[in-house]
């Protein structure tokens, strides 16, 4: 069974700095996705940013970037230039890729920007 | 495209009270996924579909739960009777089953009494 833990129930920074959160998983596949979700208090969860294991490239998208260490499991999310929008619930989740897709979560990390 | 539609967005009952949540996937999409949020146990998978068929329920917690998808564009999940300990956020997700992007609808926050 795959399981997935987030050791920061919640971070606080101010506007502007940078921010990671971490997350660790484990399992035995060795193909599988990993994702991070966004639940702000509308409670909407939106994918931030995946990766596929058999890509060493960390995943990018604008001000979000991972740190992917397979050999570890370990993904990080950083948040660039942090914003008040960012503010949050943050999962990593993960998902294997042949048979059941269904998604695993961490039990999350509440981000507060401050301004 | 108007995304994951749940309904209703909340729901309030009484213990003994019959619920049924409903949801309607992205259209063309394949997989279904019904998901529970609440705080001791975070987000946790009830049961997916593909292709409307159900193809694993063991998330489901009793024989009060039961999940139903007669067409590729709507689902229920039924619970009855309902206990208090129901009361959550309850989701429904969508992908193309090979994209593994799952996408959410805004969720239903059960209240039981």
């Amino acid at each position: 069974a795959q399981t997935v833990t987030q050791s920061q129930p919640e971070m606080s920074v101010q506007e502007a700095e940078t921010v990671t959160l971490s997350c660790t998983y484990d399992t035995s596949e060795s193909n599988y996705y990993l994702f991070w979700y966004k639940q702000p208090p509308s409670r909407q969860m939106i994918l931030v940013i995946r990766q596929e294991a058999y890509k060493q490239q960390n995943a990018t998208e604008n001000r979000f970037s991972v740190n992917f260490q397979k050999a570890a499991k370990s993904f990080s999310l950083k948040i660039s230039d942090s914003q008040l929008g960012d503010t949050a619930m943050y999962f990593c989740a993960f998902s294997i890729i042949q048979g059941a897709q269904k998604l695993v979560f961490g039990q999350g990390t509440r981000l507060t920007i401050n301004p | 495209d108007a995304g994951v539609i749940q309904s209703p967005r909340h729901e309030v009952t009484e213990m003994g009270q019959e619920v049924t949540l409903r949801c309607k996937p992205i259209s063309g999409h394949n997989s279904l996924f019904w998901y529970r949020q609440t705080m001791m146990r975070g987000l946790e998978l009830l049961i997916y579909f593909n292709n409307n068929v159900p193809i694993d329920d063991s998330g489901m917690p009793e024989d009060r739960f039961s999940a139903k998808m007669p067409n590729a564009s709507f689902s229920t999940l039924k619970i009855q009777p309902s206990e208090p300990r129901d009361s959550a956020v309850y989701f429904c997700a969508s992908s193309f089953r090979g994209l593994n992007e799952q996408f959410f609808g805004p969720g239903t926050r059960l209240t039981v009494l």
